[in-house]
């Protein structure tokens, strides 16, 4: 069990780029969660996978923000013409399949947009 | 509208003293309630969950306390180190497996 993987760890943008990160969950976990975390806050959810099934989206993921996960293992997220707003850390969470199990945290990417 | 409101922001503590941070809510539809543990540079670790049935939870140095009338949860860290240096989130969870996260508690432990 190495945990979850976040690539890259760190990303810095111009205004209006794309960006897009990688998520890797533990293994035998099939739900997968993006947050985001901005400086002294908590994690905020961004949208939840079961498997490869989109199940939830928070109104903070606004149309600009899209995640994928093809095959219900590794998720990407992507974030098209980027602000300086979306300046964050994007963390991942993978948790196993049945309810009230924990999330655990990947070490998330660090997002600048200048 | 923050779904858990956790205070307070910040928190200095000696060697050996119990810091004890503390967490309400108000939908009394979340039914776990987990602490993270965050250092700068990694993302949150669980640290101790308690559901809602359970009046207190112990593991190692840790203690969550639960008051469910009052909607209210607190964390005590018993004979604090400054190891235990961190960020500290407490969590809610709905039925579905979304959490709400509070805005954390930046503790310092003074050797």
């Amino acid at each position: 069990d190495t945990g979850v993987s976040q690539n890259p760890r760190h990303k810095i943008t111009k205004r209006g780029q794309n960006v897009t990160f990688r998520c890797d969950p533990i293994s035998e976990h099939n739900r997968l969660y993006w947050y985001r975390q901005t400086l002294g806050q908590g994690p905020e959810f961004l949208t939840y996978f079961q498997n490869e099934a989109q199940l939830e989206k928070s109104r903070l993921l606004s149309d600009r923000f899209s995640a994928e996960r093809p095959k219900g293992s590794f998720s990407t997220l992507e974030i098209q013409r980027t602000e300086q707003g979306d300046s964050a850390m994007y963390l991942c969470a993978s948790s196993p399949p049945w309810d009230g199990s924990p999330l655990h945290f990947g070490n998330g990417t660090r997002l600048t947009v200048t | 509208q923050q779904q858990v409101k956790q205070s307070p922001q910040s928190l200095i503590v000696q060697k050996g003293g119990i810091p004890i941070i503390n967490c309400a809510y108000e939908n009394t539809a979340f039914d776990y309630f987990p602490w993270y543990q965050q250092f700068p540079g990694k993302g949150p670790a669980l640290l101790i969950a308690i559901r809602p049935d359970v009046s207190e939870k112990k593991e190692g140095r840790f203690t969550i306390s639960f008051n469910k009338s009052a909607k209210q949860f607190s964390l005590h860290i018993m004979d604090s180190q400054p190891g235990d240096s961190a960020t500290y989130f407490c969590a809610a969870r709905l039925t579905g497996n979304q959490f709400y996260f509070g805005t954390g508690t930046s503790l310092t432990v003074i050797p």
